[in-house]
């Protein structure tokens, strides 16, 4: 089975910062992978998404991952952030492209300060 | 422009009461499920349906019943509550084949005495 590790659960950061917030999986079937972004008091939405070609997907709002096979990560990017962006951020894997077994990460929550 | 429809929005239950969580949605998704949210342990999935008479367990299926006798209509049964089952849970639904991006509802936020 596939499982999901978000490495911090807590990344504040002043505007205009760049940010990284990380996530590794594991699986022993080829995976396909999500970002999903939580705002307070709402559901989440889909970010981004890699199932397969150029492994550097992008949003757009400016955020970035890169899938990296031989080090099992996902990890999202933005080189400035916005006080706007605060949230919580949640990586997700799933070994179908359909998604019907999503498997998410703890989540990290994004705190971007004046 | 609906989309994923959740009520109620709150509840507070006692132990062992009984309750249903409703969830709709107006896009014709073949593919409903429920989640639930606890701190530090992101969501997990509890039940889903790949359409209308078809349901089946996720990772955390105990304690909740689901059916699926409508295309729009996914509700999901708490049969007897426990303090465990304090939480916030989410609907979530999609085309059959989509490639992942599940749409949500806003959540329903279920406290059990």
């Amino acid at each position: 089975a596939q499982s999901v590790t978000q490495l911090d659960s807590q990344v504040p950061v002043f505007e205009e910062a760049p940010v990284e917030l990380r996530c590794n999986y594991s699986s022993s079937v080829s995976v396909y992978l999500f970002w999903y972004v939580q705002y307070p008091n709402q559901g989440l939405q889909l970010l981004l998404k890699y199932l397969s070609g150029s492994t550097l997907v992008e949003s757009i709002n400016g955020f970035e991952a890169e899938f990296n096979k031989s080090q099992t990560s996902f990890h999202l990017r933005k080189p400035s952030v916005h006080i706007s962006d605060t949230a919580e951020y949640f990586c997700a894997v799933s070994v179908e492209t359909s998604g019907s077994r999503l498997t998410f990460g703890e989540g990290t929550q994004l705190t971007v300060n004046p | 422009n609906a989309g994923v429809t959740q009520t109620p929005k709150f509840q507070v239950l006692k132990t062992g009461q009984s309750m249903t969580l409703q969830c709709a949605q107006d896009m014709n998704h073949e593919y409903m499920s429920w989640y639930r949210q606890d701190p530090g342990m992101g969501l997990r999935l509890i039940h889903y349906s790949v359409g209308a008479g078809i349901t089946d367990q996720g990772e955390v299926p105990n304690g909740y019943n689901v059916s699926r006798s409508t295309t729009e209509d996914f509700p999901l049964r708490l049969l007897s509550a426990a303090p465990s089952q304090t939480s916030v849970y989410f609907c979530a639904s999609r085309p059959h084949r989509a490639t992942g991006e599940l749409f949500f509802g806003e959540g329903s936020r279920l406290t059990v005495l």
